[in-house]
């Protein structure tokens, strides 16, 4: 029962250093997301993908980059970390959207940039 | 945009009173609407998905859901110190590709 898999769970960055957040799930779903959360916040969505080759910006993608060359694998890459960039990660992935497909998410990486 | 507004909290109830939680939105163009529970330093889980108006029961829990006046909300019965953690409302997309946009959640604190 794998589901949406997330590493690392924990990451202390400095700042202006870049790393690459690894998302990958096993239930064959076309959608995938990135979503940010701040203590105390709700989830703002950062990028999104409807299929392998297909991303698209969401509400905070400055900062961040994706890409989408399988179905399973969702990577999210930080360049020049910034201490704005200190968050919960949390990748998840669902059947198209529409229909009351549950979004299923990852266990969250948390992420300080120092 | 799809913008969701929920009372951030914390809502205090003592245990087995019912809890009750909103959810209002600005875009009548959503239909149906999720509601995911997340406990501290977990990530969300659904607990509800519901499309029609009016209610919608599953154990404990009841969504409401009315398009006219743009509110959703989730009763939760007999609150247990197990419900505590934070409900966050989602308008689904609907058709096209816009994936949901969360309200910022209401912390929900039962005291046993």
């Amino acid at each position: 029962n794998a589901g949406v898999t997330q590493t690392p769970k924990f990451r202390i960055l400095k700042i202006g250093q870049s790393m690459t957040l690894q998302c990958t799930q096993d239930m064959n779903h076309n959608y995938m997301y990135w979503y940010r959360q701040d203590p105390g916040m709700g989830l703002k969505l950062i990028y999104y993908s409807v299929g392998a080759g297909i991303t698209d910006k969401g509400e905070v993608p400055n900062g961040y980059n994706v890409s989408r060359s399988t179905t399973e694998d969702f990577p999210l890459r930080l360049e020049l970390a910034a201490p704005s960039q200190t968050s919960v990660y949390f990748c998840a992935s669902s059947h198209p959207i529409g229909s009351g497909n549950t979004i299923y998410f990852g266990e969250g990486s948390w992420l300080t940039v120092v | 945009q799809k913008e969701v507004e929920q009372n951030s909290g914390p809502l205090s109830v003592p245990e087995g009173a019912i809890a009750s939680l909103n959810c209002t939105y600005s875009d009548r163009g959503s239909q149906s609407f999720f509601w995911y529970r997340q406990y501290s330093g977990k990530s969300p889980e659904l607990i509800m998905f519901i499309y029609s108006n009016g209610d919608k029961e599953d154990g404990r829990f009841t969504a409401q859901l009315n398009k006219a006046s743009q509110y959703v909300s989730l009763l939760i019965r007999d609150s247990q110190p197990s419900d505590s953690a934070t409900y966050l409302c989602a308008p689904e997309a609907g058709s096209g590709n816009t994936p949901l946009v969360f309200g910022k959640g209401t912390r929900l604190s039962v005291i046993a």
